[in-house]
């Protein structure tokens, strides 16, 4: 079955350290992948997406995700967390035989960023 | 500016009541979506719509119900048949396939 995982429920990490939240996908053809951010009790905002082209990509807020097509993966990145950038973390992937275009999202991942 | 709006942003009801929840966009876009959000949970999808004067129902449709007469607005109703309202609802658009979706604020949805 198509679908896209985010294989931790929560990434703890000290603020000034590298972070990283993984996700992997399943689909039949060519994904478009996205990442979204929610801070509490607001909407999803957009931080980035693949299509095409290179395999890292760079979004808001300086975090940029590499796709890598053998390992069916797109995991985020920051150089240096934040304490705002504690929130939860969506993965999300067209399934592009869908022909009604439908958005899978992953389950979320909740980051804490401690001083 | 162009965006999505949801109102309200907090909604209390009395149980056993239906109650409508509001999502307008003015960005054109031709798809709109509803989701429910539980404490600490993913995104799961109740209603989703194409095209003006056609929808179709999600993982979760039972105990809900959409309209879409106009292509900005996608307002759903939460009927005395979904057994627990309370929930967090997040309302989204789209353009077409691949330009991933823009969401409202969201509605919390108190139900005492």
């Amino acid at each position: 079955a198509q679908s896209v995982a985010q294989p931790e429920d929560q990434v703890n990490v000290a603020e000034g350290n590298p972070l990283t939240v993984k996700c992997t996908y399943s689909v039949s053809g060519n994904p478009y992948l996205f990442w979204y951010v929610q801070y509490p009790n607001r909407g999803l905002q957009f931080l980035l997406k693949y299509i095409t082209g290179d395999n890292l990509v760079k979004g808001s807020y300086g975090f940029e995700a590499e796709f890598n097509k053998s390992q069916t993966s797109f995991h985020l990145k920051k150089p240096s967390a934040l304490v705002s950038d504690s929130a939860l973390y969506f993965c999300a992937a067209y399934m592009t035989t869908d022909s009604w275009g439908k958005l899978q999202f992953g389950a979320g991942t909740q980051v804490v960023v401690t001083p | 500016d162009g965006g999505i709006t949801q109102s309200p942003k907090y909604l209390f009801r009395k149980e056993g009541q239906n109650v409508t929840l509001s999502c307008e966009q003015n960005l054109n876009h031709d798809a709109m979506y509803w989701y429910r959000q539980d404490p600490g949970q993913g995104l799961r999808l109740i209603y989703y719509s194409q095209i003006v004067n056609d929808f179709q129902k999600g993982d979760i449709a039972e105990g809900y119900s959409v309209s879409r007469e106009k292509k900005e607005s996608f307002p759903l109703t939460v009927t005395s048949a979904q057994k627990n309202p309370t929930a967090f609802y997040l309302c989204a658009s789209s353009p077409t396939t691949g330009n991933g979706y823009t969401f409202g604020s969201g509605t919390r949805l108190t139900v005492v």
